[in-house]
């Protein structure tokens, strides 16, 4: 079963950092494009960043002016986003997604809570 | 600019049909689109990709009483025979070079 799995979500003071994991399974993770995406409370999906199957390619939202770093690890089936300078409007549920032929998002892991707040 | 565009709610009755749209901005009306669902508390979960013909193929386990079409820029989402675990978010969401664009996602409520 082709599967995501997210961690590292939890409460952070505005200012502070976080790094989220997505732990991949069921599927040859090092072939495919992986995405982050997240969901404000009672907003819609806003798509944060791409990175390519060998980390050649890298996009990023420009909402998130070069607070946030996606990055991989192939060989442990994982992907990563390392959030920093964070505010209270990064407060959302994060998922990760495959991304299927440089396109749509399939599947989507559970997702991940991070809230921002002293 | 890539932009999609959604009502922001809708509603049918159990066993109606129900048809879902989704707009591609100005000069983008050749793309095609992804359809995800997101009910109550859940993750998202893909149900198609639509082209701009209107052939779709979809996920693994998505019902037949989901389908696609497509009309210029409008891309639609219909869905028969309506259930109650159908009342959903439904989300469209395309793509480019470097980019990838929801639209602001349809409330369905089953009635």
């Amino acid at each position: 079963e082709v599967q995501l799995v997210e961690s590292g979500g939890g409460l952070v003071q505005p200012g502070g950092s976080l790094r989220l994991s997505c732990a991949a399974s069921g599927f040859t993770f090092s072939g495919y494009t992986m995405n982050w995406v997240r969901q404000a409370p009672g907003k819609g999906l806003e798509w944060i960043s791409y990175i390519s199957s060998s980390s050649g390619t890298i996009y990023y939202a420009d909402s998130l002016k070069g607070r946030f770093t996606i990055s991989r690890d192939n060989a442990k089936n994982s992907l990563y986003l390392q959030m920093n300078s964070l505010r209270a409007e990064d407060t959302a549920v994060y998922y990760c997604a495959r991304d299927r032929e440089n396109g749509w998002f399939d599947p989507w892991g559970q997702g991940t809570l991070v809230t921002v707040s002293s | 600019q890539l932009v999609l565009t959604q009502s922001p709610s809708a509603s049918a009755s159990l066993g109606a049909s129900v048809k879902l749209t989704c707009t591609l901005s100005t000069g983008h009306s050749s793309y095609a689109i992804a359809w995800h669902q997101q009910q109550s508390e859940k993750g998202p979960r893909y149900l198609m990709k639509l082209n701009s013909d209107g052939s779709h193929s979809k996920g693994d386990g998505i019902p037949d009483r989901f389908s696609g079409s497509s009309s210029g820029a409008e891309r639609y989402l219909t869905i028969s025979s309506l259930q109650s675990e159908d009342e959903a978010d439904y989300y469209c969401q395309t793509w480019g070079t470097g980019i990838r664009v929801f639209g602001g996602g349809t409330k369905l409520t089953v009635l």
